[in-house]
């Protein structure tokens, strides 16, 4: 069982506006900055959001990050169906001296 | 251009030993943290460990303590992972990635490789 929660799944029709959340606790995301990544099928994770609400060069302004307290949110609007992948989200935890991942989210574009 | 270059996998028999290595290009390590992370097949992201940027500290996940050791070799700007008493629950793919800040994001990633304990 992960330290960050992450709904299972998450769909939506090609334009729609979804959101991920990630639910952790003060000693992860709430001390310390939430970054999430996105992983194509049969490819390597990358980094889509940084610091909470930064987005890394290339990285289209369609992917937003937000945080609040001990959670924190990822939203697609104009969803794509490019966007069909696995999203994770993350952050270093200060009580376990580990990095933590939610279990991800698989976004379906219908 | 930054690039991480994992290789070393392989399958191997529980108990044995093996060692990861991702060679880095387009920055150094001693400026940067350094972590693996692998995945289980059909399964999410685990993070494994970490090295921080000046090798002073280090940090591994609890199921990994005491088996797998994380270094690296600056003057081939080289990361490595040694596992050791390998188990089938460590069968995954591995990948290396570059932290952006200490507590910060895995801002580059490998393309992973594979390692497979059965026996």
């Amino acid at each position: 069982q992960s330290v960050l929660t992450q709904p299972p799944s998450a769909s939506g029709t090609p334009g729609q506006w979804v959101t991920i959340s990630c639910s952790g606790s003060k000693s992860n995301i709430g001390d310390n900055p939430v970054s999430w990544y996105r992983q194509l099928p049969g490819t390597a994770p990358k980094l889509l959001i940084y610091g909470n609400d930064q987005r890394p060069s290339g990285v289209p302004e369609r992917f937003s990050g937000s945080k609040s307290g001990t959670s924190a949110s990822l939203a697609i609007s104009g969803l794509q169906s490019e966007d069909e992948a696995g999203y994770y989200c993350a952050a270093w935890d200060d009580s376990l001296y580990d990095w933590v991942f939610g279990g991800g989210t698989t976004v379906t574009v219908l | 251009q930054v690039q991480l270059v994992e290789s070393g996998g392989g399958v191997v028999q529980p108990g044995r030993s093996l060692r990861l290595a991702c060679a880095a290009s387009g920055f150094t390590l001693n400026n940067y943290g350094m972590h693996w992370v692998r995945q289980a097949p059909g399964k999410g992201l685990e993070w494994v460990a970490v090295i921080w940027f000046d090798g002073g500290n280090k940090y591994y996940t609890d199921s990994v303590k005491g088996r797998f050791s994380i270094s690296r070799d600056i003057s081939k700007n080289t990361l490595f992972l040694q596992m050791n008493s390998l188990r089938a629950e460590d069968t995954a793919v591995y990948y290396c990635a570059r932290g952006e800040s200490p507590y910060g994001a895995l801002d580059q990633w490998g393309q992973g490789t594979l390692v497979t304990v059965s026996p």
